[in-house]
């Protein structure tokens, strides 16, 4: 069965830089979501989309901006990265907001900055 | 706000034995959801149990089950005849049933030796 795709699986970026991560859910599923997971500890939600349409917030920084295309497929964008900023982030999907509904993770993209 | 705790950062099993993991969580509201994430050393998030707040018998799912404790807002995972591919960090996690408001709250983890 397919599965929710992130890439790149890995990336390395220097302090202030930019980074893109992208995310391909799992087919129709229309929610999205984002979070990031720092050595050693438990993922923190980030920021969701339902059918395109940012519908919860989590612990985002300003610095980083995220959206849901037409094609369901999201973006999270992250600009002038700091050391902090290195973590695991996953995607994970679900079809549609309901809470009882399964939120299925991606295998996460590895951001490291230097 | 919900919080998820784990009071146990590390637990070990010998292989065929069960072990039993625990998990409470703190919220004023009647229905949600609870489920327990499995993450490997490649770190993926694999679902391995899900319990709806309203139902009052535990899941089960092979030899994975759970024991939830409504009132005493308590999820304890059971594994049973422990296999090496069990060792793992198991991640305990609360989902609201508010629209605006049902992320994911993960605990902080236990980590899962399995002895051969």
């Amino acid at each position: 069965a397919a599965g929710v795709i992130q890439s790149p699986r890995h990336l390395i970026k220097e302090k202030r830089e930019t980074a893109t991560l992208k995310c391909y859910p799992i087919p129709r599923h229309d929610t999205v979501y984002w979070y990031q997971q720092g050595p050693g500890q438990d993922p923190q939600f980030l920021i969701s989309f339902y059918e395109k349409m940012q519908s919860d917030k989590g612990s985002i920084p300003d610095r980083f901006s995220a959206q849901q295309f037409s094609d369901y497929h999201s973006e999270l964008n992250m600009s002038s990265l700091e050391l902090g900023d290195s973590a695991l982030y996953f995607c994970a999907s679900s079809l549609t907001w309901f809470s009882g509904n399964t939120i299925y993770f991606g295998e996460g993209s590895w951001l490291t900055v230097v | 706000a919900q919080t998820v705790t784990q009071s146990q950062p590390e637990m070990s099993v010998q292989e065929a034995e069960t072990v039993t993991l625990s998990c409470t969580y703190d919220t004023s509201e009647s229905d949600y959801y609870l489920f327990w994430y499995k993450q490997p050393p490649s770190r993926q998030m694999i679902l391995v149990i899900r319990q709806e707040a309203y139902k009052q018998q535990n899941a089960t799912e092979n030899r994975f089950s759970v024991n939830f404790q409504k009132a005493a807002k308590s999820f304890s995972l059971k594994i049973s005849d422990s296999q090496l591919g069990d060792a793992a960090m198991y991640f305990c996690a609360y989902r609201s049933e508010i629209v605006d408001n049902n992320d994911m709250r993960f605990g902080a983890g236990t980590r899962l030796t399995v002895k051969p």
